[in-house]
This record gives structure tokens, sequence and C-alpha cells, in this order.
């Protein structure tokens, strides 16, 4: 049972455009979501966070919107650039998880092409 | 601050044969995470602890993989025999606790069982 899921493997976008992934998450308990970026090679790197309290997190090109009623968040970056090319893994934690485990979605390959 | 160290960076293995990977956190992170990622999917918990106790194991798979954390610091995680779809990567993670934001993950070690 896939409690976070991105249901977009890649994703193609031109240099200077939006880019847009998505993730949608079935478990009601979870309360606060994660995306994280991952290079070739190299473990996943923290991007941005929201917790359920708010629906939109901004952090210089990146922002995070949260639904709660739909049980969906998203990750903008504005404008995307050729250095933002990676895989992008959506990832969500419920209070209840002793230590904050985190449950991760099977991952968005963005490509930003020049 | 240093970031999250492991070893080996590959390792190819026949089936039925063991293999033993290692972590060494943060410094004074008292969490530390064992995540296998399979390729096309997303990291998915294997096990957890804190400090040397061990908070979360149910999705480790106990008949085949071990894991310890002596004295709280390093950690090793070992396969006893591998499968073939014993294959992907194994990712450590370390956080201080108090938050599910505070993940570093290492680099991983890539494991090919033939």
């Amino acid at each position: 049972d896939q409690q976070v899921k991105q249901n977009s493997p890649s994703l193609s976008v031109q240099e200077g455009r939006i880019s847009i992934l998505n993730c949608d998450y079935t478990n009601s308990m979870f309360d606060y979501f994660l995306w994280y970026k991952k290079y070739p090679a190299e473990g996943p790197t923290f991007l941005i966070s929201i917790s359920s309290i708010k629906d939109k997190n901004e952090d210089g090109r990146f922002t995070v919107f949260l639904n709660k009623s739909a049980k969906h968040l998203s990750l903008h970056i504005v404008p995307s650039q050729p250095g933002d090319s990676a895989v992008y893994f959506c990832a969500a934690s419920a209070p209840h998880n002793a230590g904050n485990m985190l449950t991760f979605g099977g991952g968005t390959r963005l490509m930003v092409k020049p | 601050e240093a970031g999250v160290a492991q070893s080996p960076r590959y390792k190819i293995i026949e089936k039925r044969q063991s293999v033993a990977f290692w972590c060494n956190p943060i410094s004074g992170h008292a969490t530390l995470y064992w995540y296998q990622q399979i390729l096309g999917q997303g990291p998915k918990l294997l096990i957890q602890f804190q400090n040397n106790g061990v908070v979360d194991d149910s999705q480790l798979p106990k008949d085949r993989f071990s894991a310890e954390r002596l004295k709280g610091v390093d950690s090793t995680l070992k396969i006893q025999p591998a499968k073939l779809e014993d294959s992907a990567v194994y990712l450590c993670a370390s956080s201080q606790s108090g938050g599910p934001y505070g993940y570093t993950f290492g680099s991983g070690t890539r494991l090919t069982v033939v």
C-alpha cells in the first residue's frame, strides 16, 4: 500500500519556465511534508518542507503548496534552471512515528532543457 | 560539518553471499536510519535507531537482514544470504531528535546481486 504517490515518473521543462511536480498521499495522519532532490550517485538532499497547518511555503525559486482536503501537494520551481535537473522525492511524516520516520513517494525525474 | 559517511560506494556479489555496509552519522545525531532504494522507487525505511536502541525495524526482512549500532554512533547493515531482489542503493541517514526536517542522507551504497 503506497501511502505517498508521485504519479509522473518524469517531467521535461524548458529553461526559464515553471516546473510543477505533484504528490498525493492517502494517510490523513501525515502532518509534515518534505521535498528532497537527488542527483545521480548522491544521497537525497532536503529542499523545502511544509507543515499541515500551512497551505504554502516559499523559499526563493521553490514553493510548496498543500491542499489537505485533496491530500495533494505540489512543488513549483520558477524559473527552472538546467541545474534543477534531478529526481525529486516528496516525503511525509506522521506525529505518531517515533523518531520521525519519513514515507517517500517514488520520485519524479525533472529534466530542464537549456 | 562533516556529512553522513557510508562505505563501500559500490558492491557486486553473487546471490547467497553475504555483504555488510557501514555508516558513520553526523556527530551528535542521535537518530540513525537505514533506507533501501530500489531502482525507480522511493527510499523505503528498513530500520531506525535512537542512540543504540532500535525504534522501528518492522520493514526489515529479519531472516536475512541484520543491523546494529554499537555505542550509539556507527552502524552496520548486513545481508546474509543475499538475493537478486536485494539489488538496490542502501542509504543511511541521521537526524537530531525532535523533527523530520533534520534528515541528512549519505551518498549510499549501490549493491548489485548477480
